[in-house]
């Protein structure tokens, strides 16, 4: 089982410029969340979708938009890249309790 | 805000030796869990507590749970290098997202 898998790994930004990252789970997994991780801050929560079709806030939502292509599929986009949004971002499925993350992307805004 | 704080931010000790991290939270919970990090990977489930349970243990990991002050404390015995990671509590209420603490960096020399 691939489990969750992120991509792209890295990626570097110009401000202003846009993306999309993409997530994938091959678990039937209801819940899927977005997270970033900065220094020092732990994990802090984007967006998250309970279920297919339902998607709501977290604690720092501003600058990204998600859409819930499908059950297995989770994507998040910056419209607008800022180098306030330099972060490592992490995608997570979960059932009932335990959570399982992908890998982590990488991403520079400059 | 993040719900559960981690104590200490970092830990440094010799193999064999017992590492004890904290975690406190804010509000009630339904269940506590706590996570691994290696440096650049994603988090890796260790162990759910529910709110129910006082103590719980696995492996070399014991984990325990006070909810009337809200905290919660990992040990791992005879810890090992390859233990060597940052180790984060993850409260859930239910059905919502899981919440994250800052982490403790723990370091294990051999």
């Amino acid at each position: 089982n691939a489990g969750v898998t992120q991509t792209p790994k890295f990626q570097v930004l110009k401000t202003g410029q846009s993306m999309t990252l993409q997530c994938a789970q091959d678990m039937n997994h209801n819940s899927m969340y977005w997270y970033r991780q900065d220094p020092g801050m732990g994990l802090r929560l984007i967006y998250y979708s309970a279920s297919e079709g339902t998607t709501d806030k977290g604690e720092v939502p501003n600058g990204y938009n998600v859409s819930r292509l499908n059950k297995r599929e989770f994507s998040l986009r910056l419209e607008s890249a800022a180098p306030s949004q330099t972060s490592v971002y992490f995608c997570a499925s979960r059932l009932n309790t335990e959570a399982f993350f992908g890998q982590g992307t990488r991403l520079t805004v400059v | 805000s993040q719900q559960g704080e981690e104590d200490p931010q970092a830990l440094s000790i010799q193999e064999g030796e017992n590492a004890t991290m904290n975690c406190s939270y804010k509000t009630s919970i339904n269940n506590l869990q706590w996570y691994r990090q290696n440096s650049g990977r994603g988090l890796v489930h260790l162990i759910l507590i529910r709110s129910n349970e006082r103590e719980k243990h696995s492996g070399r990991l014991r984990v325990t749970l006070d909810t009337s002050k809200k905290s919660s404390s990992l040990l791992i015995t005879a810890s090992r290098a390859a233990d060597t990671a940052s180790y984060f509590c993850a409260t859930d209420a239910g059905n919502t997202p899981l919440v994250f603490g800052k982490g403790t960096r723990l370091s294990v020399i051999a």
